[in-house]
């Protein structure tokens, strides 16, 4: 399996606080990914990395942030959550870019 | 912008029979498309790649193809077993690079 670790798993939060999401991997793979993944809406990318201090938004970016100041670490970052942030969170490794992703094994944000 | 549909959300089929399950996009064609499994409660594990250039890829009792001309990929699991019970998404690249689209998905019950 690849060496890619999230946490925390599980959070809960309130309305209003900062949350950071730590996606850690020892893979040395380059690109790393943020998605967020809801019923009926299936997998959808928030922001991705393409390097160190490289980082670029996806699809869902609006109300995050990311940090990637490290190959092997990145940083999601909801600086005020809202209910609607209220989601299963996956971080995402690949060597070439969107190629074999390899996932991690989620955490779980609830934001009352 | 580019669409994943995947036709079915879920299938029920017996044990030992082959699972075939669907992944149609629209607008223009990838030069690789994914197929990934995921368990409840786990992020989705990387299966196959098949490029454009690919009609058929194998691998164990897993056959994928790609039909560029109708815009779809098969994924088929001969002799199916209980174990194969998962949710499997198919996956391809956003015509500008910057994001690998998921299908939302489509949820194989095989009953012994």
């Amino acid at each position: 399996d690849a060496g890619i670790t999230q946490s925390p798993r599980h959070k809960v939060t309130e309305t209003g606080t900062p949350v950071t999401l730590r996606c850690h991997q020892t893979e040395n793979h380059r690109y790393m990914y943020w998605y967020r993944q809801d019923p009926g809406h299936g997998l959808r990318l928030i922001h991705y990395s393409y390097g160190v201090k490289d980082t670029d938004k996806g699809e869902v970016s609006d109300g995050y942030s990311v940090s990637r100041s490290k190959t092997e670490d990145f940083l999601l970052t909801l600086e005020s959550a809202t209910s609607s942030q209220t989601s299963v969170y996956f971080c995402a490794i690949t060597n070439e870019r969107n190629t074999e992703a390899f996932f991690g094994q989620g955490t779980r944000l609830t934001v009352v | 912008s580019q669409k994943i549909e995947q036709n079915s959300e879920a299938l029920n089929i017996q044990e030992g029979k082959t699972a075939t399950l669907t992944c149609n996009y629209t607008n223009y064609s990838p030069a690789y498309l994914q197929w990934y499994r995921q368990d409840p409660g786990r992020g989705p594990v990387f299966l196959l790649l098949i490029r454009e250039n690919e009609k058929e890829k194998r691998k164990e009792r897993l056959k994928v193809t790609f039909d560029t001309t109708l815009k779809q990929s098969l994924f088929h699991i001969t002799a199916s077993q209980p174990a194969d019970s998962a949710t499997y998404l198919c996956a391809l690249d956003d015509q500008a690079g910057t994001a690998l689209i998921f299908g939302k998905g489509t949820t194989l019950s095989v009953s012994s």
